[in-house]
């Protein structure tokens, strides 16, 4: 149950695009479509962005999008808007009916 | 208005007990499954555990396993997670969160409580 990796930070600019990693093994991520990203305010709970790899919760924002290739899921924030200066976790469905986390990444808006 | 509510927190000493809980409201709560997922000060989410619909299916991380306990009331709509022989480690903030379910796997963790802080220390 290791958890899966994230680069620490991404930053970019108002209105660019960023994308972030989550990079597994074939016993979650890369073994099922149960990838889900979370996005964390300081202090706050975690709120669901992206849900099965790629869908997002009805009425939720469509700045972001979800992917996978192999092992590795990624998110992408389009449009980055101060409010999305927050730590951000994928987590993935894995072997024997358990669950991981990724490292979180904690992204900056320049 | 679907809301989870944790309690049961608090400061304890390695070795001790502690049993948490959390209410939950605005959904069927008998038809989801539920899980603990916690984060130490500073760090990142770790999942802990996880129960099924009516109670008859559990899993647990490693770190866990065999001194924590989830279950629940499906009648009081109410989460638990009983943690014994508790360590300095298992200091965090212990979230209640609600798991959607698709093929036979919760796919998403949809639903947060603000979490409850257990310390461990003497």
């Amino acid at each position: 149950q290791s958890a899966l990796t994230q680069p620490a930070s991404v930053s970019g600019s108002p209105g660019q695009s960023i994308t972030i990693s989550c990079t597994g093994t074939s016993s979650d991520v890369g073994g099922y479509k149960y990838v889900s990203w979370y996005q964390q305010h300081p202090g706050k709970a975690p709120k669901l962005l992206i849900y099965e790899v790629s869908n997002r919760p009805s009425g939720d924002s469509n700045r972001f999008s979800g992917s996978k290739s192999g092992n590795t899921a990624s998110l992408t924030i389009s449009g980055l808007q101060a409010e999305d200066e927050a730590d951000y976790y994928c987590s993935s469905y894995s072997n024997s009916a358990t669950y991981v986390f990724g490292t979180g990444t904690k992204v900056t808006v320049l | 208005e679907v809301q989870v509510v944790e309690s049961g927190g608090g400061l304890v000493q390695p070795g001790g007990s502690l049993r948490l809980s959390c209410a939950a409201s605005g959904f069927t709560f008998s038809s989801c499954w539920m899980h603990w997922v916690r984060q130490a000060p500073g760090k990142g989410l770790v999942w802990v555990s996880r129960i099924n619909y009516d109670g008859s299916s559990t899993t647990y991380a490693d770190s866990v396993k065999g001194r924590f306990t989830i279950s629940r009331d499906n009648a009081k709509n109410t989460l638990y997670l009983q943690m014994n022989s508790l360590r300095a480690e298992d200091t965090a903030v212990y979230y209640c969160v609600r798991g959607t379910v698709r093929g036979g796997a919760t796919t998403m963790f949809d639903y947060w409580g603000q979490g409850t802080l257990v310390t461990v220390s003497s």
